[in-house]
């Protein structure tokens, strides 16, 4: 995990409530990966940025928005919109290779 | 369209005992492939992947993985399993599209038995 960090490592969202997972790195990787784990279906792509001020929406984005101001950063907000929020929230960079790098993740629980 | 499939939910294999966890892709092109492995609440960590070169991969903590075009497999081995290894292993290939977007198989949940 060394060189990611995510926090808090768990959060507790009210309903209705907008919520931020930050996600910060010190790589210098270029691209951002959100990824969402659920028991028995892996790891689904929320959003994604190959560069600073550029996102991507990933297989599963609605009820959640992100930014991608620094290069260090590449905060999640899950919305009041996303209905069902209760995940593992995982946040990866790429370096200039192929591989993805993981930081220890976010849980998620809606009170 | 372009899938992962790890078609055993969980493996169980003694301690000493060779280990197999099992991945058949789905790609257009050439495949990219990686298998990580996750301890409980944490996140992935990466064991080894396959990008071009010679169909076994040696990896970390002793595995590898043998890339087979013909049966579009990518299995995961080990000959000697210890109990530590036991985790949530997952498969995942890059699509080929360009757009650095990876798929991730379902994950094995590897148990190994003293």
């Amino acid at each position: 995990d060394g060189g990611i960090t995510q926090s808090p490592k768990y959060l507790f969202r009210k309903e209705g409530q907008n919520v931020t997972l930050s996600c910060e790195q010190n790589l210098n990787h270029d691209a951002m990966y959100w990824y969402r784990q659920d028991p028995g279906q892996g790891l689904r792509l929320i959003y994604y940025s190959q560069i600073v001020n550029d996102f991507q929406k990933g297989d599963i984005a609605e009820g959640y928005s992100v930014s991608r101001e620094k290069k260090e950063s590449f905060p999640l907000t899950v919305t009041s919109a996303q209905k069902n929020p209760t995940a593992f929230y995982l946040c990866a960079t790429r370096q200039a290779g192929e591989t993805q790098y993981f930081g220890p993740g976010t849980r998620l629980l809606v009170l | 369209a372009q899938s992962v499939a790890q078609p055993e939910d969980q493996v169980n294999v003694a301690e000493g005992n060779p280990l197999t966890v099992k991945c058949t892709y789905s790609v257009s092109g050439n495949p990219y492939l990686f298998w990580y492995v996750q301890y409980p609440n944490r996140g992935l960590q990466f064991l080894l992947k396959y990008i071009t070169g010679d169909n076994l991969v040696k990896g970390s903590y002793g595995f590898e993985a043998e890339f087979n075009k013909s049966q579009t497999s990518f299995h995961l081995k080990k000959p000697s399993a210890l109990v530590s290894d036991s985790a949530l292993y997952f498969c995942a290939v890059r699509e080929s599209s360009g757009t650095y977007k990876y798929i991730f198989g379902t994950g094995t949940r590897l148990k190994v038995l003293a």
